[in-house]
Parts: C-alpha cells; structure tokens; sequence
C-alpha cells in the first residue's frame, strides 16, 4: 500500500493564481482530511469528509473547496491565491472503528504534504 | 471555540533526561491521540486514549488522560536523539482539533 499520496510536493503561485493540491488513499478509508500547517504551529482542519459524496467545514475553510467523488480521492482546491494561503498542506485518511470497551478508535493517516509559496 | 493549548511551547534536554509535555482542552474530549512529527515530516500517530484516568505505555513513553477528559500528557523517560520531534495531542470536538504542539530538541 502507498497509504496517503499528496501532489504536488512543493509549488509556488502567484496571487490570484488558482490551483488543486492532490490526495489520494489505497486504504479505502472512509474518512478524510485537509490541514494547513503555518511554520511553527499547529494543524489547523480546513474541510474534512465522512465518505464519497460528503463534504464539510472545518475550522479555516475560507479560500478553499474541496469535492469527493470517490472513496480514494479528495482535491482540495485554491481559487484566488493569497498570501495567507502560504503553507503546509496535509492530507489525511481515517477508519473509524468500535474499540473493545464500546468506544470508538481512531487513527489518523498522513500523507507527506503539499509546500506552498504564494507572492 | 473549541482550543487544545499545549505546553511547554519548546523544550531543550540533555539526552538521558526526561521530558513532559502538557495537554489542555477548553471541553471535555471523547478521547485523545498524540501524534508525532519530526523536523520536515508528517504527523505520525502514537497513540489513542479513551477512558477517563487511562494511561498507557509504549516503552520510555506514557500517555495519561485526565480524570475529568480536558488533559493529557506524555512523558518520555530518558530521552534519545531519535525523540526529536514535535508532539502533538489531538481530540474530536464538533470537528478535530490539533494541540498547539511541544517541539522537543535533544542535545547529545
């Protein structure tokens, strides 16, 4: 398995530009993640989905759309590039499964990001 | 909303001493993961705790969650060069959300 596959590795744009960074899974995992990662900081949750056909918000989902027309793939896609936009991005998949003691686990699948410069 | 605040921000050790890191949520967390990631790498996943008071180890590591499920910590016992690395605590809120993530340095 190549688990979490990101496109491209790194990437300058030019503001205004527009452009879709790739994630792709071989673990068939229902649910998946987009996060920006801003240098020194911590992961911020841009959209997320729950499976083929659903998408949803997450905490900084302004500049961005995201789709999901397949269980393996969800683009994640910049219209206007702004400055604010330079970042780390990450995807990531997930199976969620019922625990021995009744609870639910979890377990969080990177891929190796996406570097993008905008000036 | 919902915050995961972490601290210390940064820490510097001498290999051989031991280094904790603190996990606090603004609500109460179904659970917690703490995730790992190296200068210039991707999160990686070390650990799930459910149960109000549980801790866990994985070797010179251990994981406790608070009683009340708004805290966390990791503490790692004599600390490596391969322990280099930032880490994060992480819980499901309405969404998921990342800590603010301790980076540890470890001087040989």
């Amino acid at each position: 398995n190549a688990g979490v596959t990101q496109t491209p590795k790194f990437r300058i744009l030019k503001i205004g530009q527009s452009m879709t960074l790739q994630c792709t899974q071989d673990m068939n995992h229902n649910y998946m993640y987009w996060y920006r990662q801003d240098p020194g900081m911590g992961l911020k949750l841009i959209y997320y989905s729950v499976g083929a056909g659903i998408t949803d918000k997450g905490e900084v989902p302004n500049g961005y759309n995201v789709s999901r027309s397949t269980t393996e793939d969800f683009p994640l896609r910049l219209e206007l590039a702004a400055p604010s936009q330079t970042s780390v991005y990450f995807c990531a998949s997930s199976f969620i499964y019922p625990g021995t003691g009744g609870e639910y686990q979890e377990t969080q699948y990177f891929g190796p990001g996406t570097r993008l410069l905008v000036l | 909303g919902q915050q995961v605040m972490q601290i210390p921000q940064y820490q510097h050790v001498q290999e051989g001493e031991d280094f904790t890191t603190y996990c606090n949520s603004s609500t109460t967390l179904s659970n917690i993961q703490w995730y790992k990631q190296r200068p210039g790498g991707h999160p990686v996943f070390l650990i799930q705790l459910v149960k109000s008071g549980e801790v866990k180890k994985q070797k010179r590591l251990t994981f406790q969650f608070g009683e009340a499920k708004k805290n966390s910590s990791l503490h790692i016992t004599a600390t490596q060069t391969t322990d280099v690395g930032t880490y994060f605590c992480a819980g499901p809120g309405n969404q998921f959300y990342f800590g603010t993530g301790t980076s540890l340095t470890v001087i040989p």
